[in-house]
């Protein structure tokens, strides 16, 4: 069965420094999603992302956070410079619809120090 | 935003218990209703959609009413496998989707 995948599955990174979360959604999936979790909290949106540009983000967003999809296969999620409440397990999603299932990949747990 | 609210639980139940698991809504216009399973420190799976006649998938049936903006997911013959956190999903057309807390279950032999 196709899947979303994610690199790293772990990254640590000093408060301050930026840091890039990696996917590869479907490949023939349309719209691209990042959600975080924070230990023990529910599951936020921040973003989503359809014929290569945002279509929707949440007020987590901020100009700290920013998205690319470089190539036609990667769509990645960048934060330029952290914060130790950014500490979280960062989920990748696609699907084909945009209203539909979503696939999510098995997450990037950040950590922010 | 408007939120999705659940009971967080713990339910802990013996194998072949039923149980239920409530979910309300705030945004009335909302159209699309899931429920996702999360285990720990997993990634959050679909386990059904919810639909407005109700519908059922084996041992899980999920229902919605739309008047009370209340869904519901009641999992009959609980197995071991079955604990998880069970994740209430909503979305308007076109948004992103909403997940609740989500409800704690533990089924013990």
């Amino acid at each position: 069965e196709p899947e979303v995948t994610q690199t790293p599955s772990h990254q640590v990174t000093q408060m301050g420094q930026e840091v890039i979360l990696r996917c590869v959604p479907i490949s023939n999936h349309l719209y691209f999603y990042w959600y975080r979790q924070i230990l023990g909290q529910k599951v936020e949106f921040l973003v989503s992302f359809y014929n290569n540009e945002i279509s929707e983000k949440s007020e987590i967003f901020d100009d700290q956070f920013s998205v690319e999809r470089p190539d036609g296969s990667n769509f990645t999620l960048k934060i330029r410079s952290t914060k130790l409440e950014d500490s979280a397990m960062y989920f990748c999603a696609s699907s084909v619809t945009g209203d539909e299932k979503l696939f999510f990949g098995s997450g990037t747990q950040l950590s922010v120090l | 935003r408007k939120e999705v609210e659940q009971d967080p639980g713990p339910f802990n139940v013996p194998e072949g218990a039923t149980v239920a698991f409530n979910c309300t809504y705030s945004n009335s216009a909302s159209q699309s209703f899931f429920w996702y399973r999360q285990d720990c420190r997993k990634e959050p799976k679909l386990l059904m959609s919810v639909y407005s006649s109700g519908n059922e998938d084996g041992r899980f049936t999920a229902q919605l009413n739309r008047a009370s903006q209340y869904i519901s997911l009641l999992i009959r013959d609980s197995k071991l496998s079955d604990s998880a956190t069970y994740l209430c999903v909503v979305n308007q057309a076109g948004t992103a989707l909403i997940f609740g807390k989500g409800t704690t279950l533990s089924v013990s032999s």
